[in-house]
């Protein structure tokens, strides 16, 4: 079965301050692993997706970074409008009828003060 | 793109009382999914469809809830009786069903059982 843990559950930062969040997962064979921001009220909204290990993608002052068991959301000097819960979720490529379907984590509560 | 439009946002009923919960995906997308999130368990996948045929329901928690897709355009997640443990927000997602296409998510209903 597919596992998707991540920390920490929260985060609070002081504008400027940057972090990672962590993201690992255990899977039979890795197809994507995709980051979702999630705003209150909303629905997730798709941030990136990695397909390989020592892969890395940006956007903006975030960065998600992958390896064989985990996945690393960097902020760098994160602004208050970057408070949201941030999710990860796995696509199993081995899975039969259900590779369509993404795994998800229990999310990241990022909170930045101004 | 209007995007993914759930109704209605919030749906407030009595133990016992039918819930229908409706979706219309992004037009072209030909993969649609619903997802329950709670804090307890995050986000769940209880059933997807490929091209308005259900897939997988293995996540449907029981015979009470049952899923149609009756066009390409429209499906409907139905909860009869409902009963206090399924309040939940309910979200509705969509892809153009590659199998690494990110999932594109309304922003769910709230629905409380009382």
């Amino acid at each position: 079965e597919d596992q998707v843990t991540q920390s920490p559950e929260a985060l609070r930062l002081q504008e400027g301050e940057s972090s990672s969040l962590n993201c690992s997962y255990t899977v039979s064979g890795l197809r994507g692993l995709f980051w979702y921001r999630q705003d209150p009220g909303k629905g997730p909204e798709f941030l990136f997706t990695l397909y390989s290990a020592g892969e890395e993608k940006e956007k903006e002052r975030l960065k998600a970074t992958l390896t064989k068991k985990e996945s690393f959301l960097h902020i760098t000097a994160p602004k208050p409008e970057d408070s949201a819960t941030y999710l990860c979720a796995v696509q199993d490529g081995y899975s039969g009828a259900g590779s369509y379907q993404l795994t998800f984590g229990k999310g990241t509560k990022l909170s930045v003060i101004p | 793109d209007a995007g993914v439009i759930q109704s209605p946002r919030h749906e407030v009923t009595e133990m016992g009382q039918e819930v229908t919960l409706r979706c219309k995906p992004i037009s072209g997308h030909n993969s649609l999914f619903w997802y329950r999130q709670t804090m307890m368990r995050g986000l769940e996948l209880l059933i997807y469809f490929n091209n308005n045929v259900p897939i997988d329901d293995s996540g449907m928690p029981e015979d009470r809830f049952s899923a149609k897709m009756p066009n390409a355009s429209f499906s409907t997640l139905k909860i009869q009786p409902s009963e206090p443990r399924d309040s939940a927000v309910y979200f509705c997602a969509s892809s153009s069903g590659q199998k690494d296409s990110p999932l594109h998510f309304g922003n769910g209903t709230r629905l409380t059982v009382t």
